[in-house]
């Protein structure tokens, strides 16, 4: 079971850069890491997936080290509307699907 | 691209009583999971179903017991309801092989179960 750990919170002034790191141990050959945002009373949302090294996009960036047993999101410059928690998932690689949610992270920006 | 849809959005249940939630995917989606949100916890996976087939489960208890029709849209069906199953219950689909590391899911909006 792939196993997913992050810190349960963390503040951050608006405008500043924000990285959270997520460890996963037993990720499997074949599988990819994804994060998702979810705000209270909503489904998650999707952010970000990477396979290793670095992936950007329009909201965040993925880094992943070679050895794959970590990744860190990193959110430039958050504003009071990326207040929300961060979900880091792996899946669990054995015959399915079965993707599980840790408990992540709850980002509390400030103003 | 209409996104996944879930119905009820709301309901009121008492306990023994038994429950259908339904799930539309998005469109293109070939699989659909579901999840169990307490209040103050990451979403626990109940199962999923891939081509209308369970294709895993969570640790959860035969009442819980789901489908997936043709249209791959799906429902979740809990019997005997206890106190505790008072949640949001989210439906998340996905285009994938059976056994892809890679797919990114969609979420619906959830139903807020309460059970009294």
């Amino acid at each position: 079971l792939a196993k997913t750990t992050q810190p349960i919170s963390m503040d951050s002034y608006e405008g500043q850069e924000v990285n959270i790191t997520c460890s996963h141990n037993n990720i499997a050959t074949n599988d990819y890491i994804t994060w998702y945002q979810q705000f209270p009373s909503q489904g998650p949302r999707f952010i970000i997936q990477g396979y290793k090294t670095k992936v950007t996009n329009e909201v965040a960036s993925l880094f992943i080290p070679a050895d794959r047993k970590s990744s860190t999101l990193s959110l430039p410059r958050v504003s009071l509307s990326d207040t929300a928690v961060y979900y880091c998932l792996v899946p669990n690689s054995g015959g399915y699907q079965k993707v599980t949610f840790g408990t992540g992270t709850k980002l509390q920006v400030i103003p | 691209e209409t996104g996944v849809t879930q119905s009820p959005t709301h309901l009121i249940k008492t306990r023994g009583q038994q429950v259908t939630l339904r799930c539309s995917s998005q469109s293109g989606h070939n699989t659909v999971s579901w999840y169990q949100q307490a209040l103050g916890q990451g979403p626990q996976f109940i199962f999923q179903y891939y081509r209308e087939e369970e294709n895993g489960r969570g640790n959860f208890p035969p009442r819980f017991s789901g489908l997936q029709f043709p249209n791959y849209s799906s429902e979740l069906n809990v019997n005997a309801l206890e106190l505790d199953d008072s949640a949001l219950y989210l439906c998340a689909s996905s285009q994938g092989s059976r056994n892809s590391g890679a797919n990114v899911l969609t979420f619906g909006a959830g139903s807020r179960l309460t059970v009294l």
